[in-house]
């Protein structure tokens, strides 16, 4: 079965704190993909980030970085210097390449909130 | 250029009524999502279309839903005789190419539908 749990529910830091938000995933495709996409008050999810099972690279683009670990399944967020703006509802989500080629599956997100 | 759009924004029904939910999704895009979110909750996947083809339809949740994507861009996702457990956020996303595994998907503002 293919599953996304964020155990966080919900994180609030007052601005210019680093911030790491979990995620932990189950499948049993062995070419998967994992995402984070944010979703703002105005409702509409934005994509950040796409890694593929077989690039156990971490990323890091501006104040975001990705921590992916195959052998505990997770693939955390950090936001370093946390700003106002980050404030956002973030959910981690994964791909299989067969059991589920043609949608994703989303965890529950964390909300969170950063405090001036 | 223009995102995905949906329409409408917010649907009031009453229970027992029918409705019609739009998504128009980037031009040239060939593939197109529909999800619901329920409050509190990540989007759950309903259906997937590849031109006008729907070829995952795992996730509607009864034979009340129903989507169709006729020439193969405007889509619309029909709930018939609705009931209160249908009010969430249904969002729609499309890609560029077939697939969900490795192409990023572009998320409309999503219908926020109530039903009383």
């Amino acid at each position: 079965a293919q599953k996304v749990t964020q155990a966080q529910t919900e994180i609030s830091v007052v601005e210019k704190e680093d911030v790491t938000l979990d995620c932990v995933y189950e499948t049993r495709d062995t070419t998967y993909y994992l995402f984070w996409y944010k979703q703002p008050p105005s409702g509409e999810l934005v994509f950040l980030i796409r890694r593929n099972s077989f690039d156990e690279q971490n990323e890091i683009s501006g104040r975001y970085s990705w921590n992916f670990q195959k052998s505990t399944s997770s693939f955390n967020f950090t936001i370093t210097a946390s700003q106002v703006v980050d404030s956002a509802v973030y959910f981690c989500a994964l791909s299989g390449e067969y059991s589920s080629a043609s949608k994703i599956i989303f965890g529950s997100g964390t909300r969170l909130s950063i405090r001036p | 250029g223009a995102g995905v759009s949906q329409s409408p924004r917010y649907k009031v029904a009453k229970r027992g009524q029918d409705v019609a939910l739009r998504c128009d999704p980037i031009s040239g895009h060939v593939s197109l999502f529909w999800y619901q979110q329920a409050l509190g909750q990540g989007p759950e996947f309903l259906t997937y279309f590849q031109n006008e083809a729907q070829l995952d339809k795992s996730g509607l949740p009864s034979d009340r839903f129903f989507a169709e994507r006729p020439e193969g861009s405007v889509s619309t996702l029909k709930i018939q005789r609705t009931q209160q457990e249908d009010s969430a956020v249904y969002l729609c996303a499309s890609s560029l190419e077939s697939g969900a595994s490795y192409n990023e998907q572009f998320f409309g503002p999503g219908t926020r539908l109530t039903v009383l």
